[in-house]
């Protein structure tokens, strides 16, 4: 089974700061590769499909990008809104999720 | 406005089972599929398996193999999760998430969780 390593697993940024998350796939995947956003005690929320795709809503300071096994999640200027956990997932035929990083403010 | 409406929370004792429904509205149904993903308390997300809504095709994620059964009545747009042989590591919120019809992808929408404990 393909595994997906998320790094870091936390990260303290102050406000304003640009952010950026890895994800890597143990195998080639090529673009099957989402982003979620999940706040304490709620649902998660899609932010990026296709490996760069924005999803309708998304604020436009989020972007993803990477394409086989190596993903970024970017948050070019951190908002306090931002803090939650952040995971990616393979998708196509079997999804698989990374641990999850989790974004803090600083 | 699409809606995916989960059961209420469950409380199992191990070896038992569970069925969690997830009702949607505001799509047509049977033009996409469901996931269906597990949060355990304090930990990550995790991948438990897909079934089109379309012609009923299933995918199950290995370590569930032989304890998961989903399935889908198109008539009332309701999708269902089955877990049996339950045990204390199986107590986690439950999540529904459409996707694509055709094969697991990524979910645009969620249900808002249904907790499952196991417990003695």
């Amino acid at each position: 089974d393909i595994q997906m390593t998320q790094s870091p697993p936390s990260l303290s940024a102050s406000v304003g700061d640009r952010v950026t998350i890895t994800c890597r796939a143990s195998q080639g995947i090529s673009n099957y590769l989402a982003w979620y956003q999940q706040k304490p005690g709620k649902v998660p929320r899609l932010l990026i499909y296709a490996a760069y795709t924005l999803q309708s809503g998304v604020p436009s300071r989020f972007s993803g990008s990477g394409s086989g096994t190596e993903f970024t999640l970017t948050i070019s200027s951190l908002q306090p809104e931002d803090v939650a956990t952040y995971y990616c997932q393979k998708y196509n035929s079997v999804s698989v999720f990374g641990q999850g990083t989790k974004v803090e403010i600083k | 406005q699409v809606q995916l409406v989960q059961s209420g929370a469950e409380v199992r004792k191990p070896g038992a089972s569970v069925n969690v429904s997830c009702k949607a509205s505001g799509y047509t149904f049977n033009t996409y599929g469901i996931n269906w993903v597990r949060q355990a308390p304090g930990q990550g997300l995790e991948w438990m398996g897909w079934i089109s809504a379309y012609n009923g095709n299933t995918n199950y994620a290995q370590k569930l193999q032989g304890r998961v059964t989903m399935s889908t009545d198109t008539s009332t747009g309701t999708a269902y999760m089955e877990v049996r042989s339950l045990r204390s590591d199986d107590t986690a919120v439950y999540y529904c998430a459409r996707t694509n019809y055709y094969s697991s992808g990524s979910s645009d929408y969620w249900g808002q969780g249904t907790l499952v404990t196991v417990s003695s």
